[in-house]
């Protein structure tokens, strides 16, 4: 089976870093993706680590461990409009995607 | 391009009754998903189609029909629909579906209430 956990809530201040750790123990690994999900709207993809260490776009960061069944998505210089869920996914040996239940971050000003 | 489409978004059903969800896609992508989001539980998959003509059971199948008659369409059937299949229901589609790095795309929602 799959197992994923992330934090259910995180707050943060406008301008501030925020991150949000994700914990997987799969069956197989074969990638980690982040996605972006505002309320009542659909997902959208953010991040995909496969290898070991930092990936950055712009604002956000995503960072892969494998030994160690460890992501974490860094969201830097907080805007309000960052306020969403982010749901972690891990692609398993059966190359379906396993979502966690979604952190929700909400940006105070 | 207007991507994946859903309809309806959203619709309140009487227990018992069937209903079919429809998705389309306008990216000639190979792969389609259908997944339910429920609070609490993140995104499940129900059915996927990897490429037109062929499906494949999700994690929660039951009571949930699919079929991929061409590349573009996968409609999702409820045939007799019950509380418990209250939900939001995101269709998807990816390019690649045997790659690691397939990304999938996902459609607008249909919100789904079952009386």
């Amino acid at each position: 089976g799959q197992n994923i956990d992330q934090p259910t809530e995180m707050t943060a201040t406008e301008g501030a870093i925020v991150q949000i750790n994700c914990t997987y123990q799969t069956s197989g690994f074969n990638g980690l993706f982040w996605y972006q999900q505002h309320a009542g709207e659909a997902p959208t993809f953010l991040s995909y680590n496969v290898l070991d260490g930092l990936e950055e776009k712009g604002r956000f960061s995503s960072f892969l461990s494998r030994s160690k069944g460890y992501s974490y998505l860094l969201l830097k210089e907080l805007q309000m409009k960052d306020s969403a869920s982010y749901l972690c996914a891990v692609r398993g040996d059966d190359y379906k995607l396993s979502f966690g239940a979604g952190t929700t971050v909400t940006v105070r000003a | 391009t207007a991507g994946i489409t859903q309809a309806p978004t959203s619709q309140i059903l009487a227990a018992g009754r069937s209903m079919t969800l429809r998705c389309t896609q306008d990216m000639r992508h190979n792969a389609m998903y259908w997944y339910r989001q429920d609070l609490g539980l993140g995104l499940r998959l129900i059915h996927y189609s990897n490429t037109a003509g062929t499906t494949g059971k999700g994690e929660v199948p039951d009571g949930y029909s699919v079929s991929r008659a061409n590349t573009d369409d996968f409609p999702l059937t409820l045939a007799s629909a019950v509380p418990s299949q209250t939900s939001v229901y995101f269709c998807a589609s990816s390019d690649s579906p045997g790659r690691g790095s397939d990304t999938q795309y996902f459609g607008p929602g249909t919100r789904l209430t079952v009386l």
